[in-house]
């Protein structure tokens, strides 16, 4: 079985500042984990993935996460967080060999304050 | 169309009635998903085809729900009997890849249901 837990509701930061977004996954198998963002009315888009290879995964708008297996981990960050960053921001965790069925998290809502 | 496209973006209905909801995915995309997203959740996976075929209906929350996808592009979800209960965001998304390492899935913007 797989899941994914996401660690607070709510994220605030000021603008400028570090974003820390956290994810824990539970995988029986070596996973395939993915990082979505939401903006209000809009759809879920990818701001990135790992599935094989390097550990530290580049997204777009800055964002990068880094698969760590020993802790079971695959936390969002960004150096620097602009207003236009506030947004719901999804992971998700897929398990090669089955029915690649993404299981998402609950999400977090990312606030950034001016 | 460039993007996957969902209709209705809202729907409000009375409990008891049916409802249908469509999804036009990106052409060539094989496999499609559908997902609820409640209020303050993350989404919750329903049912999944690959082309006409549906592969998985495990995330369906009762026999009230059905979905089709019968020429392989366009799906429909069906609700019937609609109760409050139902009251949530329904998510398509399509996918390129149906094997091997797994690629992105491109989201509509949902179905926003209403069960009064």
């Amino acid at each position: 079985a797989q899941s994914v837990t996401q660690l607070g509701s709510h994220v605030s930061v000021s603008e400028g500042a570090l974003v820390l977004l956290r994810c824990n996954y539970s995988s029986s198998v070596p996973p395939y984990l993915f990082w979505y963002v939401q903006y209000p009315n809009q759809g879920l888009q990818l701001l990135l993935k790992y599935t094989t290879g390097a550990t530290l995964v580049k997204g777009i708008n800055g964002f990068e996460a880094e698969f760590k297996k020993s802790e079971t981990s695959f936390h969002l960050t960004k150096p620097s967080a602009h207003m236009s960053d506030a947004a719901e921001y999804f992971c998700a965790v897929l398990v090669a060999g089955g029915s690649y069925i993404p299981t998402f998290g609950r999400g977090t809502s990312l606030i950034v304050h001016p | 169309g460039a993007g996957v496209s969902q209709s209705p973006r809202y729907k409000v209905a009375k409990r008891g009635q049916d409802v249908a909801l469509r999804c036009d995915p990106i052409s060539g995309h094989v496999s499609l998903f559908w997902y609820q997203q409640a209020l303050g959740q993350g989404p919750e996976f329903l049912t999944y085809f690959q082309n006409e075929a549906q592969l998985d209906k495990s995330g369906l929350p009762s026999d009230r729900f059905f979905a089709e996808r019968p020429e392989g592009s366009v799906s429909t979800l069906k609700i019937q009997r609609t109760q409050q209960e139902d009251s949530a965001v329904y998510l398509c998304a399509s996918s390129l890849e149906y094997r091997g390492p797994p690629g992105e899935l491109f989201f509509g913007e949902g179905s926003r249901l209403t069960v009064l």
